[in-house]
């Protein structure tokens, strides 16, 4: 149990294009669901917490009209990086909190993105 | 004071023997405390967790240790194996509506045959 799937699980683009990744859970309900990224060799870096239905709330120096989040259901969070640059290239992971239990987040297997 | 510190950054161990990660906290209002394994490439994965009401969990060949009055926790493998070589982070979480995870800087294991 307790599964998060990511689409894609790498991805190339352009610099200038928009590029969206998707994160679901697979078996449970995920009132919210957070969204990391991770450079190399670093840890996780929060972006973002979303609540289902809500609008997402954004850490501090996170740019929330380069990174549009909305998680439109209880299964589905979808990232959204508009005008990539080379610099947006990345590991994005995300991971749902199971809405029966206050603490556990089970994370995604991470999207790849590399902008060209 | 929402820090968590991790040492050491590296460890390496051979086949058999024990990896010791270690973990200190600040933030007193932390009341979960979970280590997530991460091989590259793949995102990180929930190990074993503990609550402080505890001062040990023990899953398999994975213990955690918790201290409370030091404010320190940390991540014991017996019988470590190659198969443990990947990067381990620990974390922490304030409960009650305050739901984000502080992420320690992570220990990169490697287990020689």
């Amino acid at each position: 149990g307790a599964v998060v799937s990511q689409h894609p699980s790498w991805v190339i683009c352009k610099s200038g294009t928009s590029v969206k990744i998707e994160c679901r859970s697979l078996d449970f309900q995920a009132t919210t669901m957070f969204w990391y990224r991770q450079f190399p060799k670093q840890s996780l870096m929060l972006m973002a917490t979303s609540n289902e239905g809500s609008k997402a709330t954004y850490e501090q120096g996170v740019e929330k009209d380069k990174f549009l989040i909305n998680h439109a259901s209880l299964t589905l969070s979808t990232l959204t990086v508009t005008s990539a640059h080379p610099e947006d290239s990345s590991f994005y992971i995300c991971s749902a909190r199971d809405g029966g239990s206050p603490y556990e987040q089970y994370f995604g297997p991470g999207t790849r993105l590399t902008v060209t | 004071q929402q820090q968590v510190k991790q040492s050491p950054q590296s460890l390496i161990v051979q086949k058999g023997g024990i990896s010791i990660i270690n973990c200190a906290y600040e933030n007193t209002a932390f009341d979960y405390f979970p280590w997530y394994q991460q091989f590259p490439g793949k995102g990180p994965a929930l190990l074993i967790a503990i609550r402080p009401d505890v001062s040990e969990k023990k899953e398999g060949r994975f213990t955690i240790s918790f201290n409370k009055s030091a404010k320190q926790f940390s991540l014991h493998i017996m019988d470590s194996q190659p198969g443990d070589s990947a990067t381990y982070f620990c974390a922490a979480l304030a409960g009650g509506g305050s739901e984000k995870l502080v992420f320690g800087k992570g220990t990169k294991l490697t287990v020689n045959p």
